[in-house]
């Protein structure tokens, strides 16, 4: 079946960590997305990527940082840097800007 | 700057009932727009997508219109069951290279047996 493989499904990271989540996608999207979602809030994009790598700073990119070395996989880095980590976060692909956009399972991150 | 609201924030209905989720968007050269399902802890679940030159698309039991002019974009949900209960997001793409998505805060959507 296609689809976005989000994992691990949870993540705990220690302060002054670096921690990395994995997005997969079998999809042959083009496009990659990562977004945070906060309770109470919509979702706000971090980074995006149109094509291998190359990738740009979306909305709430400081603290965050990407790869795009394959087509298939856009890993995220949520780096020491980013004081309030806690969130669910949301990987989406899209096989090019403006089509139909799908999500994984996302991933949730707790600081402890 | 693109803001989406969804109103309401949250609704319970009994079993049975049609109901209406609204969108709106302050600026109408959107792309396309998107509503999505999400259950709790999970990700999101495309129902429809309304490209910018259609007025409407339809799934099952699920409607949504598009009214481009007046920023505005409803969700009909016929005969809801208890399985609609999630929360419905709703998202305008305005195109160009970047693609990414805008969305609403969504609608927190109970269906009571």
């Amino acid at each position: 079946d296609g689809g976005i493989t989000q994992s691990p499904k949870y993540l705990f990271r220690k302060e002054g960590q670096n921690v990395t989540l994995s997005c997969e996608q079998n999809l042959n999207h083009d496009a990659m997305y990562w977004y945070r979602q906060d309770p109470g809030q919509g979702l706000r994009l971090i980074y995006y990527s149109q094509i291998v790598n190359d990738f740009q700073k979306g909305d709430i990119a400081e603290g965050y940082s990407v790869s795009r070395e394959k087509k298939e996989s856009f890993p995220l880095t949520v780096t020491s840097a980013q004081k309030n980590p806690t969130a669910f976060y949301l990987c989406a692909s899209t096989d090019r800007p403006g089509t139909e956009a799908f999500f994984g399972q996302g991933t949730r991150l707790t600081v402890v | 700057k693109q803001e989406v609201t969804q109103i309401p924030a949250a609704l319970s209905v009994p079993e049975g009932e049609n109901l209406v989720l609204n969108c709106s968007f302050t600026d109408s050269a959107i792309y396309n727009l998107q509503w999505f399902r999400q259950d709790p802890g999970k990700g999101l679940t495309s129902l429809l997508l309304i490209q910018s030159s259609q007025r409407e698309q339809t799934s099952g039991r699920l409607n949504a219109s598009l009214d481009k002019s007046s920023g505005r974009s409803t969700l009909y949900i016929a005969a809801s069951q208890p399985g609609d209960s999630a929360t419905y997001l709703c998202a305008v793409s305005m195109g160009g290279s970047q693609g990414n998505l805008i969305f609403g805060k969504g609608t927190k959507l109970s269906v009571k047996p």
